[in-house]
């Protein structure tokens, strides 16, 4: 079966410009995460969303950054006004039930570079 | 807050040797659990392995076995007859049961490197 899938693989935006991020997760999934990952760290998270609710955006850096998962499947992440500090590889995952203890499977994600 | 430490930043073996990585994590919660995964150079996050807060059973899948000792806060791995398939980077992660946070808190990784 398919896993996560992220799209673009590579983004390179210049400072200032907006960009979008995709993610198809597996299908049936209910929970649907992002994690930022800057080289030689672990991830961090950024949102998390139940279906098509955003429970917990906690983990986002700055009002420039955005999530939706508007009919509780694929999910979009965007960025405007890119800036230098942006640049990384961001990471979609997503688990099959609600809780806690569910793994969660990520996809490739995008490798994002602000020049 | 919860806090996972991976302190060892990398490793490297020869194949075939025994190597064990490190975990040590921070909670306040009673019910949490916690994870291994491997990424591979190609960049994927893949899940090894889970455990719940409840359960201190070793555990052994093959050459991988993990070792969660409560009183230590410590959920170590070691791989027995390292491969050179085994190069990855290995993130610990834990995710607690209450206040409803869902999310994944990661370690900074311990790259592993199997020389032939």
């Amino acid at each position: 079966g398919a896993g996560v899938s992220q799209s673009p693989r590579y983004k390179v935006a210049k400072r200032g410009q907006d960009v979008a991020l995709r993610c198809d997760p597996i299908s049936g999934h209910v929970s649907l995460f992002w994690y930022q990952q800057a080289l030689g760290q672990g991830p961090e998270f950024l949102t998390y969303f139940q279906n098509e609710a955003q429970l917990d955006k906690s983990g986002l850096p700055s009002d420039r950054f955005f999530a939706e998962r508007p009919e509780g499947s694929v999910s979009t992440l965007k960025i405007q006004r890119t800036q230098q500090e942006d640049s990384a590889v961001y990471l979609c995952a997503s688990s099959l039930g609600q809780g806690p203890s569910y793994e969660q499977y990520f996809g490739p994600g995008t490798r994002l570079t602000v020049t | 807050a919860q806090k996972v430490t991976q302190a060892q930043t990398e490793i490297s073996v020869v194949e075939k040797e025994d190597v064990t990585l490190d975990c040590v994590y921070e909670t306040r919660d009673t019910t949490y659990y916690l994870f291994w995964y491997k990424q591979p150079p190609s960049g994927e996050l893949v899940f090894l392995i889970r455990r719940n807060s409840f359960d201190e059973q070793n555990e052994i899948s093959g050459r991988y076995s993990w070792n969660f000792q409560k009183s230590t806060s410590s959920f170590n791995f070691t791989i027995t007859a390292s491969q050179v398939v085994d190069s990855a980077v290995y993130f610990c992660a834990l995710s607690e049961a209450s206040g409803g946070r869902r999310a994944l808190t990661f370690g900074s990784g311990t790259r592993l490197q199997v020389q032939p």
